[in-house]
């Protein structure tokens, strides 16, 4: 099936640090979405992109679709406790219809 | 406005068993995924029912049946459930109009023994 790769798949930083995880796919995407996970919970939308080379921001993430369509960039800045999570990259393709596709994850750890 | 809902919350089952997970949503969206989550793994879909009607099997089909109830509800059923099949499973639903945007449930976590 189509893979996402995300990266990094793990990051400890300190409290008050900026972050930023990439997702790359070898398929070119209409839409990206980038989604938080905490613990026992379920996926929750962060930021959704619609246009390459669009820059979006949601209080201090800022999300970018590539120009290339095929890469996505989330950056955290001034990072909080609260953001511990794990975040998830999510593309959909224009010839599978509806079908979003998840990269595998990068875990935050903000130590504070 | 509740998004999308999902019962049981927690099950366990013993291998063979069989049950089926609820989901319902009250966004008037048209289509409805299930996805598992293993570690590692990231989530993989399941099934999905892009509208009222319809049923498309995603990348890990085998083992699950779905049922499109109505708009706002969408069944999965392990008929005979096998360990591999322990996962937490997550339903999520999009709206075709507006933005584009795919909202999840909160899951339930399955064990089977």
């Amino acid at each position: 099936g189509q893979q996402l790769n995300q990266s990094p798949q793990s990051m400890f930083i300190q409290e008050g640090e900026d972050v930023s995880m990439n997702c790359t796919s070898s398929s070119i995407f209409n839409t990206w979405l980038w989604y938080k996970q905490d613990p026992g919970e379920g996926p929750v939308l962060l930021i959704a992109l619609y246009k390459a080379g669009e820059l979006t921001s949601n209080g201090r993430l800022t999300a970018q679709f590539g120009i290339t369509r095929k890469d996505s960039f989330l950056n955290i800045s001034a990072s909080i406790p609260s953001d511990v999570g794990i975040y998830f990259c999510a593309g959909q393709r224009g010839d599978t219809g509806n079908q979003f596709y998840f990269g595998t994850g990068t875990s935050l750890t903000v130590i504070p | 406005n509740a998004g999308v809902t999902q019962t049981p919350k927690f099950q366990v089952l013993k291998t063979g068993q069989s049950m089926t997970l609820q989901c319902a949503q009250d966004m008037n969206h048209n289509s409805m995924y299930w996805y598992r989550q293993d570690p590692g793994m990231g989530l993989r879909l399941i099934y999905y029912s892009a509208s009222e009607g319809t049923t498309d099997k995603g990348e890990v089909p085998n083992g699950y049946n779905v049922s499109r109830l109505n708009k706002r509800e969408f069944s999965l059923r392990l008929e005979s459930a096998a360990p591999s099949q322990t996962s937490v499973y997550f339903c999520a639903s999009l709206g075709w109009w507006g933005p584009y945007e795919q909202y999840f449930g909160p899951g339930t976590r399955l064990t089977v023994t």
